[in-house]
């Protein structure tokens, strides 16, 4: 079975710095996808960026980027320039094929004004 | 842009109650999730439905029966309510042929079994 862990359980900085979420995940296939989603106070579920494993080039969206290294089974989310409206909860997420989405447990991120 | 549309934003209900929640998803997408999100949670799959019939479950109590109708839109039926169920109930769609982009989720159900 697939398992995502996120390590961080809670974390803080200060606005516009830049702040790295880790995750990391078990798996023994090789298509997959990878998903972080924020969770703000209004508990809406928001996908934040995607990535596909056959993939080798890390995914970006604006100021979100990921560092996706398929050996070491590892995607972390990072986040440059922070913005107070990035308080939220993070999740990673896990995907095979058309398969569930599977969540880690969050970490929650504080921007300190 | 339309998103996934969730009924009722909040829900009380005390326990042995029967509550119903409603999911309309996003127009032309075939999948339809239900997720249980519990206080301080991540969320943990329910069970899914492709094409009005059930194509996966998850950790769903027995108590607990869903259903995806003609026109797409799903309802998750919880009966026996208990203290436990105070959740909030996201559900998600997606399209089968491109389940990679991930799913779009709705504002949740909060339920409150008192």
């Amino acid at each position: 079975a697939q398992t995502v862990t996120q390590s961080q359980p809670e974390m803080s900085v200060q606005e516009a710095e830049t702040v790295t979420l880790s995750c990391t995940y078990d798996t023994s296939e090789n298509n997959y996808y990878l998903f972080w989603y924020k969770q703000p106070p209004s508990r809406q579920m928001i996908l934040v960026i995607r990535q596909e494993a056959y993939k080798q080039q890390n995914a970006t969206e604006n100021r979100f980027s990921v560092n996706f290294q398929k050996a070491a089974k590892s995607f972390s989310l990072k986040i440059s320039d922070s913005q107070l409206g990035d308080t939220a909860m993070y999740f990673c997420a896990f995907m095979k094929g058309d398969d569930k989405i599977i969540f880690g447990k969050g970490t929650r991120l504080h921007i300190l004004p | 842009a339309a998103g996934v549309i969730q009924s009722p934003r909040h829900l009380i209900k005390e326990k042995r109650e029967t509550a119903t929640l409603k999911c309309y998803p996003i127009p032309r997408h075939d999948t339809v999730y239900w997720y249980q999100q519990g206080p301080g949670q991540d969320p943990q799959f329910l069970i899914s439905f492709y094409e009005k019939m059930q194509s996966d479950k998850g950790s769903i109590p027995d108590r607990f029966s869903a259903q995806q109708f003609s026109d797409y839109h799903s309802e998750l039926n919880m009966s026996s309510l208990e203290l436990g169920d105070s959740a909030l109930y996201f559900c998600a769609s997606s399209l089968a042929v491109g389940p990679g982009y991930g799913y779009t989720f709705g504002s949740g159900t909060r339920l409150t079994v008192v």
